[in-house]
Formats: structure tokens, sequence, C-alpha cells
């Protein structure tokens, strides 16, 4: 059974900062992940979609990384702004299935 | 254009009573998922259409949640003898086809008192 489980739960950090939030699953069949934001009292936002061939994937100030065989992706934000605080959430889907599994997320506060 | 939106956005209901959500997908996207998020919780799987078809329904708790999408645009989720428990977020998202980018509706607050 796939989990998925993102450390920290939460982060400050000043504006300015390059930071990292990390994502985990533990079944490396996987098809693809997604990295999204969610600001309070929203919906997700889709930032970044890494398919399972590939290693990395930008957008922007956003890079995410992917390696299937430790189970682990990162998503690095440069020069972070106020604007980017949010909640950020990880979702994967395993090779077979359509079902995303999400992770819990890292609620993000950018101080100015 | 116009994004995925879900009505209605809040529902209070009292226990016992049968709900239906709806959610409008992003025109053209046969795929759509649904989705319940409690406070500080990530989404969670409920079902997954593709067309008009549920593919995976897995994830819906027990038999009194149900969903339809009988043309493959509009889909409805109906909750049937409302608990307490159900109280959370239900999220719609869509996307080009299955296992691509989800494009997520706002939500809808459910409150079972």
């Amino acid at each position: 059974k796939q989990e998925v489980t993102q450390i920290p739960a939460a982060l400050s950090v000043p504006e300015g900062e390059n930071l990292v939030l990390n994502c985990s699953f533990t079944d490396s069949a996987i098809y693809n992940l997604q990295w999204f934001r969610q600001d309070p009292g929203k919906g997700l936002t889709s930032l970044l979609l890494i398919q399972s061939s590939q290693r990395e994937q930008t957008s922007g100030r956003l890079n995410a990384s992917l390696d299937k065989s430790s189970g682990r992706s990162t998503l690095y934000i440069a020069a972070s702004q106020p604007g980017d605080s949010a909640t950020y959430l990880c979702a994967v889907t395993t090779s077979g299935t359509y079902k995303y599994i999400f992770g819990t997320g890292t609620r993000l506060k950018v101080l100015a | 254009g116009a994004g995925v939106s879900q009505t209605p956005s809040n529902k209070v209901t009292e226990k016992g009573k049968y709900v239906e959500l709806r959610c409008d997908p992003i025109s053209g996207h046969t795929a759509l998922y649904w989705y319940r998020q409690s406070l500080g919780q990530g989404p969670e799987f409920l079902i997954y259409f593709q067309g008009t078809g549920a593919a995976d329904d897995s994830g819906l708790p027990n038999d009194r949640f149900f969903a339809v999408r009988p043309e493959g645009s509009v889909s409805t989720l109906k909750i049937q003898r409302t608990e307490r428990g159900d109280s959370a977020v239900y999220l719609c998202a869509s996307s080009l086809s299955g296992r691509d980018t989800q494009y997520f509706g706002p939500g809808t607050r459910l409150t079972v008192l």
C-alpha cells in the first residue's frame, strides 16, 4: 500500500531564502508525481508534474526532482517570496492505477 | 477559460439527511476525480471517472456514498444518511486524461450537525 510522507510539516523562512520541501513514498513503482500548492480555504493548484522516467522538472523559480529508487522527490523554491506562503502537497500514482495518494503537506510561511 | 466549479460552496445538513454535491469540470476533460479533505490532512481519494464510467471507486468509504457522471461532463457525489464524520471539504478535479495534470475546483465544505 502506497504511503506518502512530507517533512517538515511546517516551515518558516525569511524572504529571499532558497528552500527545499521533501516528499517520500513507500512504493517506488510510481507512474508520476505531482506537486500542488493550496492557499487557505481554497482548492489545489498544480505546480509541476514529473513522470517516472524523468529526473526533474522546472517551472520558473520551482524545480522538482525525482529519485524513484529511493522513493523521494524534492521541490526546490528559489528566492522565496511572501506570496509563496501556502501549503505544498505532493501526490503520487502507482503504475496500474489512476488513484492519487497525497501527503499531508508542508505549511510554508515566507516572512517579509 | 472557465476552471472547475463546484456547487454549493457550503452545505450544512442534519445527521441522517441526503446531500448532493455537484462538480462541473473543464470542458473536454475526460478524467474526473473526487477527493475528501479533512482539516490538516491531504486530500483522500474517493472515486475516478474516465468518461461516463467509474473506473476506480475503491476510495468510497461505504455504500452511503455514490457518484455519477451520466454524460461524461458534470458529476454528482451523493451521500445518503449523512453522519457527523462525513463533515469535510469535498474536492473535485479534472484532467485531460487520467494521470495528467489535475485542475481542482474550490471545494464544497460539508458540515453535518
